[in-house]
């Protein structure tokens, strides 16, 4: 099956970048999307097909797609109300599967 | 835009239960929907997902053969019926809306775009 690979934490400054790493066979040959999970919330879809942003998400989010086996989702000028868990998501369409990374825990310092 | 799931709470090791998702605010039979889960302090583990006008069902190797999916458009709902549970399907149950997009190279990616709050199922003696 197709894997999903993610940084099990992230901590960063207020007011810096946080870098959050999705690593997958191939990830560049697929769309890749992001989401956002706070404590005791459901999830919220933050970047899709790559670094396309649902309406009302603020531009502060972005992703990347462009290295062979490491997708990216990058949030600058980071702020306390950013710290929750962010999960990578793809389909896998040779298995029909649709696919989770771990996830990646952001701290704000 | 509202996702609304119900069905869950305490069944007992190889038990069933039969989770709801009702939708309002938009066209549902329009939408490819899905199931997700999320055990207590782990991560989101997709089960299920079932096409909108297209009679298409795929499920998770965890979900194959003893969950099932199912729909009833008029009725703007989705169901997930859950057979033969066991402890490591204690989570809280989610249903998504599908968001469906060709990108360049014909490569089609499915994300979820609207969630439910979720409803838990705890299974336990």
């Amino acid at each position: 099956s197709y894997v999903l690979t993610q940084p099990p934490s992230v901590s960063v400054a207020p007011g810096q970048t946080a870098t959050i790493s999705c690593g997958g066979d191939n990830i560049g040959g697929k769309s890749v999307h992001w989401y956002q999970q706070k404590p005791g919330q459901a999830p919220v879809l933050v970047v899709y097909d790559d670094s396309a942003r649902p309406s009302g998400i603020p531009e502060r989010f972005s992703g990347s797609n462009a290295a062979v086996d490491t997708a990216t989702l990058t949030i600058t000028g980071v702020e306390a109300g950013d710290e929750a868990t962010y999960y990578c998501q793809v389909l896998d369409s040779k298995r029909d599967q649709l696919v989770f990374g771990g996830g990646t825990k952001l701290t704000v310092l | 835009v509202q996702l609304v799931e119900s069905g869950g709470g305490l069944v007992r090791p190889g038990g069933s239960l039969r989770l709801a998702c009702e939708v309002s605010g938009f066209s549902f039979s329009s939408y490819d929907m899905a199931w997700v889960r999320q055990a207590p302090g782990k991560g989101l583990e997709w089960l299920s997902y079932i096409g909108g006008t297209r009679p298409t069902k795929w499920y998770a190797d965890s979900a194959r053969g003893r969950f099932t999916i199912s729909r009833d458009n008029d009725k703007n709902s989705l169901f997930l019926q859950l057979n033969r549970l066991s402890g490591d399907d204690t989570a809280f149950y989610y249903c998504a809306r599908v968001g469906v997009t060709m990108v360049p190279g014909g490569i089609f990616s499915h994300y979820f775009d609207q969630w439910g709050q979720g409803t838990l199922v705890t299974v336990s003696s």
